[in-house]
């Protein structure tokens, strides 16, 4: 089946410094991607829209400076969390949806990353 | 306002003891409801689309159902590795990005 793998998995950083975060679809093309952050025992909140050879939709509230997204080919999509602070630390998800189905398999999740900023 | 509201928020089970989730949604027009498993630490797993009122999907002691207005998760007879957290998703059609709305999940426990 469908593959996302997120790297890395777990961050520690010191406050101020960026750390960046990738998600990678193993075995299909993805021109849209999905940021989501998770606090615990929340839901997923969605980030940002990333698509390939574009500029990432922000969703309201989230500051685009602050979480860069390039998405420059058809199977990575990386974020980053520029000038990091402790508030930042939380779990990050990517999705992808395969274009050639549109997504109509579902959309698959990469294994997260836990970002702790201290 | 587009909205996914889960109930219960937490669930105790037996092993062996079956029961239902339930996801109501107020979507103007679904285009799909997702179903997805997340464990701890982890990223969700995708279970189930759904797409027209009166759809069922079956894997395994999983079955998934849908109205025009809730969708339900059917565990039939669980095992303890069935313990995770459950969460739906609606797309609306509005969102040509194919953008997901989550609802706040279901953690489900097994015990022997």
């Amino acid at each position: 089946g469908a593959v996302v793998s997120q790297h890395p998995s777990r961050v520690i950083c010191k406050s101020g410094t960026s750390v960046k975060i990738e998600c990678r679809s193993l075995d299909f093309q993805a021109t849209t991607m999905f940021w989501y952050r998770q606090f615990p025992k929340q839901s997923l909140m969605l980030m940002a829209t990333s698509n390939e050879g574009s500029k990432a939709t922000y969703e309201q509230g989230v500051e685009k400076d602050k979480f860069l997204i390039n998405h420059a080919s058809l199977t990575l999509s990386t974020l980053t969390v520029t000038s990091a602070h402790p508030e930042d630390s939380s779990f990050y998800i990517c999705s992808a949806r395969d274009s050639l189905t549109g997504g109509r398999d579902g959309y698959t999740f990469g294994s997260g990353t836990r970002l702790t900023v201290v | 306002e587009d909205q996914v509201t889960q109930s219960p928020e937490a669930l105790r089970l037996q092993e062996g003891e079956s029961s239902s989730l339930n996801c109501s949604y107020t979507v103007s027009g679904l285009r799909g409801l997702f179903w997805y498993r997340q464990d701890p630490g982890k990223g969700p797993e995708f279970l189930f689309t759904l797409y027209s009122a009166g759809e069922e999907k079956e894997k395994e002691r999983l079955k998934a159902t849908l109205t025009k207005k809730e969708s339900f998760l059917h565990i039939t007879a669980p095992k303890p590795e069935d313990s995770a957290t459950y969460l739906c998703a609606v797309q609306a059609p509005t969102d040509s990005w194919g953008k997901l709305q989550f609802g706040a999940g279901t953690q489900v426990v097994v015990t022997p």
